[in-house]
């Protein structure tokens, strides 16, 4: 089954812990997107990478930190300096740059600070 | 104000009834036209795509563009109590498109009722 995975599916973390969210997909896709969900707020975007080792911020990335090793892959850090970490995470991909492409979501990460 | 305005309800109708969900936006460069749907605790997926102004129909969902006004709907016929859920729009710019990023409206959340 193609699809894009995020672990864990709960998550906490501890004052002053950095902690990393897990998005892995096998859709062959070169576009991965990372959101924060929070109610009444739709979702707004973190971090995007078009293609392997390179990524950019997206509008509130202030807390956050990413990396693009390989394609299928795109963990997302939480650290300490985001104060306000309790949401829901979405990882997201799409075909490619370029194109108006759909974007396919993962089943989302609940993180919630202890 | 946000670039994308859409209602966060709740929106409470009985089964069969014609729904109508909206979101405006303001600006006029957006081209690209989506419409997610989220069941509670999981990822969004595409319901609705639609590319410039028009009508796009699937089965009981009908995806209305109005660039002039700058308001785009989705209808769902005789609603059933599995559309309860919370309905995402989502729009991009061929300004945008390039960097495949989407900016979301708030969500509404729909229950029918059996």
């Amino acid at each position: 089954d193609g699809g894009i995975t995020q672990s864990p599916k709960y998550l906490f973390r501890k004052e002053g812990q950095n902690v990393t969210l897990s998005c892995e997909q096998n859709l062959n896709h070169d576009a991965m997107y990372w959101y924060r969900q929070d109610p009444g707020q739709g979702l707004r975007l973190i971090y995007y990478s078009q293609i392997v080792n390179d990524f950019q911020k997206g509008d509130i990335a202030e807390g956050y930190s990413v990396s693009r090793e390989k394609k299928e892959s795109f963990p997302l850090t939480v650290t300490s300096a985001q104060k306000n970490p309790t949401a829901f995470y979405l990882c997201a991909s799409s075909r490619g740059q370029g194109t108006q492409e759909t974007q396919y979501f993962g089943p989302g990460t609940r993180l919630l600070v202890l | 104000q946000k670039e994308v305005e859409q209602d966060p309800g709740p929106l409470s109708v009985p089964e069969g009834a014609i729904v109508s969900l909206n979101c405006t936006y303001s600006n006029s460069a957006f081209q690209y036209f989506m419409w997610y749907r989220q069941y509670s605790r999981k990822g969004p997926e595409l319901l609705m795509y639609t590319y410039s102004s028009g009508n796009k129909e699937d089965g009981r969902f009908t995806a209305q563009v109005d660039k002039s006004s700058k308001y785009i709907s989705l209808f769902i016929r005789d609603s059933q109590p599995s559309d309860s859920a919370t309905y995402l729009c989502a729009m991009s710019s061929t300004l945008t498109s390039n960097t495949g990023k989407l900016i979301f409206g708030q969500g509404t959340t729909l229950q029918v009722k059996p």
